[in-house]
């Protein structure tokens, strides 16, 4: 089975602070992303990534940055974490970037910005 | 653009009930198409897909047809079970282009 995992499962911080989320999948997938899910606004994409050392900005990638040294991790940063920030994040990996695959998504991350 | 419009929730049903949950999208191609189910304190996972117009997608006793004159993809259960209790999320994938639903919170009661 497939399996990503985030680093952490909730997580507090403080305005101002930088914030790192770290997301692995142990199945050699190619394709990353980075998901915020907030009530009645479903998930919203952030960041993905087809391969290693590339990125693409998603439809809200303002205030957060990524980085994908090594094909089996993704980090989300929060350069200067804010308030409204807080929120559920999701990281998803797929294997292809054929329409019909499936996303595999980790636990998730809760994160408070005080 | 892409866009996906699902059911709002809450919805509660008992046991045994029959379950629809309402998707439609509009999209500029022909996409696929997913539910994904999210039970408590986990992340999404994949319930069922449809790659193509008429196809059905099925599994634990779910079904959605991907149907292309209606743009929709409508989630049905002919007999929810409490275990059935999670948020359902509709979603299509145009890549790089990926939309998901609002989610629709699915209570099923004894």
């Amino acid at each position: 089975d497939v399996k990503v995992t985030q680093s952490s499962r909730y997580l507090v911080k403080r305005t101002g602070e930088k914030v790192f989320l770290e997301c692995v999948q142990d199945m050699d997938h190619e394709n990353m992303f980075w998901y915020r899910q907030d009530p009645g606004l479903g998930l919203r994409l952030i960041y993905f990534s087809y391969d290693v050392k590339m990125k693409e900005k998603g439809d809200i990638p303002e205030g957060y940055s990524v980085s994908r040294e090594k094909k089996e991790r993704f980090s989300l940063i929060l350069e200067s974490a804010s308030t409204n920030q807080t929120s559920m994040y999701l990281c998803a990996s797929t294997l292809l970037a054929g329409e019909g695959d499936t996303q595999y998504f980790g636990p998730g991350t809760r994160l408070t910005v005080l | 653009g892409n866009s996906v419009t699902q059911m709002e929730g809450p919805v509660t049903l008992s046991e045994e009930a029959f379950l629809t949950i309402n998707c439609t999208y509009t999209a500029t191609g022909y996409p696929s198409l997913f539910w994904y189910v999210q039970y408590p304190g986990e992340g999404l996972q994949l319930l069922l897909k449809a790659t193509k117009a008429d196809d059905k997608g099925s599994n634990k006793g779910f079904e959605a047809t991907y149907r292309k004159e209606t743009t929709s993809f409508h989630l049905e259960k002919g007999s929810v079970q409490v275990s059935d209790s999670a948020v359902y999320f509709c979603a299509l994938s145009e890549l790089p282009d990926m939309r998901f639903g609002a989610g629709t919170r699915l209570t099923v009661k004894p």
